[in-house]
């Protein structure tokens, strides 16, 4: 079975700009969350789909978003960028239950000069 | 407010010895508890769980302890070896949570 696979793998943007990352979770999973890692701040919760709808939403300003497709791939898009947006997103893919065990990809690491 | 904290940033072991990483919570909804381990360039991986239900839980040289009084859980390696020098990132959710939140994550090294 394919993992989960994250595009592009690196990004370089200027502030202002906007980014779409993408995320193909594990086939037959139908939840997706997303995560931005920094130095010093671990893994912080973005959102999480499921079935195409946002069922959980972290504490980021609305110029993050998502959006998940029927076939359960999904991408986040941030505008207007700011230099503080610069970290690695990740995209964790699982299959709903008490678990929760996440399956990562390897992350699009975005830098905002 | 940090729901998942990991107080230690970085730990250096010798091979062979005990690395035991830390882990508090403050939210007492939480009842499923995850590490994950983290090479550079590469996503997090699932490494052992153990649910509030019970206090131990063994998986090679790999064991989490739990101690729901004091919101409290701690992963040991032993022995360590060189190959677990990675950031370990100790998470929790529950039944109702709907998301896994994920400490600040704790640095080990393991010298040879």
């Amino acid at each position: 079975k394919a993992g989960v696979t994250q595009t592009p793998r690196y990004l370089i943007k200027t502030r202002g700009q906007q980014v779409t990352l993408s995320c193909s979770p594990i086939s037959g999973h139908r939840s997706v969350s997303w995560y931005q890692q920094t130095p010093g701040q671990g893994l912080q919760f973005l959102f999480e789909y499921f079935s195409e709808t946002q069922r959980n939403k972290g504490n980021f300003p609305g110029r993050f978003s998502g959006r998940q497709f029927s076939n359960s791939r999904s991408e986040m898009n941030v505008s207007t960028l700011e230099l503080g947006d610069s970290a690695l997103y990740l995209c964790a893919s699982s299959t709903p239950g008490p678990s929760e065990k996440l399956f990562f990809g390897s992350g699009t690491q975005l830098s905002v000069l | 407010d940090q729901q998942v904290k990991q107080n230690s940033p970085s730990l250096s072991v010798q091979e062979g010895r005990i690395s035991i990483l830390n882990c508090d919570y403050t939210n007492s909804m939480f009842d499923y508890f995850l590490w994950y381990k983290k090479y550079p360039a590469e996503g997090p991986t699932f490494l052992i769980s153990i649910s509030s239900i019970k206090d131990k839980n063994e998986d090679g040289r790999f064991t989490v302890f739990l101690n729901k009084s004091a919101k409290h859980l701690s992963l040991h390696i032993v022995p360590s070896q060189p190959g677990d020098s990675a950031v370990y990132f100790c998470a929790a959710t529950s039944k109702t949570y709907d998301k896994v939140i994920f400490g600040p994550g704790t640095s080990l090294s393991v010298i040879p």
